[in-house]
């Protein structure tokens, strides 16, 4: 079973708005990430946030950790229309592996 | 730096024949690449886990013989479809790593592999 749920499934806003969205996980984790994937394409790494940081930011994108509720959130703030794909959590499984569990991905469309 | 590169980025086959998709790191040394599946607007799963120089470790439910996967040197891994059925059309995305542990460092994608089969 996937590790992640992601929460909402779709998210419509306008451009210039800001986008969250939210990962909830099941298990211990090392670290969790962030990815974006435009459509029919390969998966884009975009933010890495270890177990013991809890909050990290680049440039418009900002992640949020609570480990004691087991999730996650991503906040891209002044959203552009090129921000339009899917964004997907992915956690590993605390063993030092990079066998990760993806969640079922936000599909994010930005109206310009 | 870390790019990998998946190719065919599309093909369509007819049902009974086999299709090799080739995944490969071109500017680092993976030790470790691992074969996903993706449907339509659905998350990535994972189908098996491919070691340099040993056997793929296969996720519950993947069928070995019919994904074949070979991980002969430390920049290469092909994904063998083989006796393709329609039911095998999906993304193919393959992706790895460029150390031993996944504490510090993400994985590289490549641009995945639309397979249909008719």
């Amino acid at each position: 079973s996937q590790q992640g749920e992601e929460d909402p499934q779709a998210l419509s806003i306008q451009e210039g708005e800001n986008a969250t969205m939210n990962c909830s996980y099941k298990t211990s984790i090392n670290n969790l990430q962030w990815y974006r994937q435009n459509s029919g394409r390969g998966l884009v790494h975009l933010i890495l946030i270890r177990s013991n940081e809890r909050e990290k930011h680049s440039g418009r994108l900002r992640v949020t950790l609570d480990t004691s509720k087991k999730s996650s959130s991503l906040l891209i703030t002044a959203s552009r229309a090129a921000d339009t794909a899917s964004y997907f959590c992915a956690t590993d499984d605390a063993s030092g592996t990079y066998k990760y569990i993806f969640g079922t991905g936000t599909r994010l469309k930005v109206l310009a | 730096g870390a790019v990998v590169s998946q190719h065919p980025s599309w093909v369509i086959c007819k049902s009974g024949t086999s299709v090799k998709i080739e995944c490969r790191s071109l500017d680092f040394q993976a030790t470790t690449m691992f074969w996903y599946r993706q449907f339509p607007k659905q998350s990535l799963m994972l189908m098996a886990t491919s070691n340099e120089g040993s056997k793929a470790t296969y996720e519950q439910g993947v069928e070995k013989d019919k994904f074949l996967i070979n991980h002969a040197s430390l920049t290469l891994s092909t994904l063998t479809v083989t006796s393709a059925h329609p039911e095998d059309s999906s993304f193919y995305i393959c992706s790895a790593s460029l150390g031993w542990s996944s504490y510090n460092s993400p994985l590289h994608f490549g641009n995945g592999t639309r397979l249909t089969v008719t």
